[in-house]
């Protein structure tokens, strides 16, 4: 199985502040989620990487395929922000199904 | 476009007796996969269905079976349910339109009681 590890596992900022989550695999993947997931709610889905970088408004994802590890980063956070993120690889010997991490509880303060 | 939908939104249930879960894809996708999130943490896959089989299981019982329709809806049936079986129960979907990427339902939040 492959191994997905996020830290931190908690984070707490002030809004404004520049935030990022990390990720790392251990097996190689096709592909990679980033998710958020609000208290009690479902699943939307941020970014799918197979390479490089992607950026939709304030939030941007890189991937560094040889080293396998991801990161998410939010700028200029908001208290809306405030959600589970969650990284999921694809591929390796998980075979179609998504390998799950953790998750990464991030709290925005005002 | 609905996205992915699922329904119900919410279930009560006592042990023993049988469920079953919908989803619709999101409009292009012809793969449904589905997923048991137990409260407090991460999905845990179940099973992938694509051209109306079963093309991948996870470590799940066989109480846990599925349907895929010609029109890649899908169902999620479980039978003998436990209090265990309580958890939010999502669909994802997926196709070549858009590539490897997963669009996940809002999910179906089952109780057992």
């Amino acid at each position: 199985k492959n191994e997905v590890e996020q830290s931190p596992q908690n984070l707490t900022a002030q809004e404004g502040e520049f935030i990022t989550i990390n990720c790392s695999y251990s097996v190689g993947i096709s592909a990679l989620h980033w998710l958020q997931q609000h208290p009690g709610g479902g699943i939307v889905s941020l970014f799918m990487l197979s390479s490089g970088k992607k950026k939709h408004g304030r939030l941007i994802a890189t991937i560094n395929i040889q080293e396998k590890h991801s990161s998410l980063h939010i700028t200029a956070s908001h208290p809306r922000d405030s959600a589970v993120y969650i990284c999921a690889v694809l591929g390796g010997n998980s075979g179609y199904a998504l390998n799950f991490g953790k998750g990464t509880s991030l709290l925005v303060t005002p | 476009d609905a996205g992915v939908t699922q329904s119900p939104t919410h279930l009560i249930k006592t042990r023993g007796q049988q469920v079953t879960l919908r989803c619709s894809p999101k409009s292009g996708h012809d793969t449904v996969s589905w997923y048991q999130q137990a409260l407090g943490q991460g999905p845990q896959f179940i099973f992938q269905y694509y051209e109306e089989e079963e093309r991948q299981r996870g470590n799940f019982p066989d109480r846990f079976s599925g349907h895929q329709f010609p029109n890649y809806s899908s169902e999620l049936n479980v039978n003998a349910l436990l209090l265990g079986d309580s958890a939010l129960y999502l669909c994802a979907s997926g196709g070549l339109a858009g590539g490897r990427e997963q669009f996940f339902g809002p999910g179906t939040r089952l109780t057992v009681l």
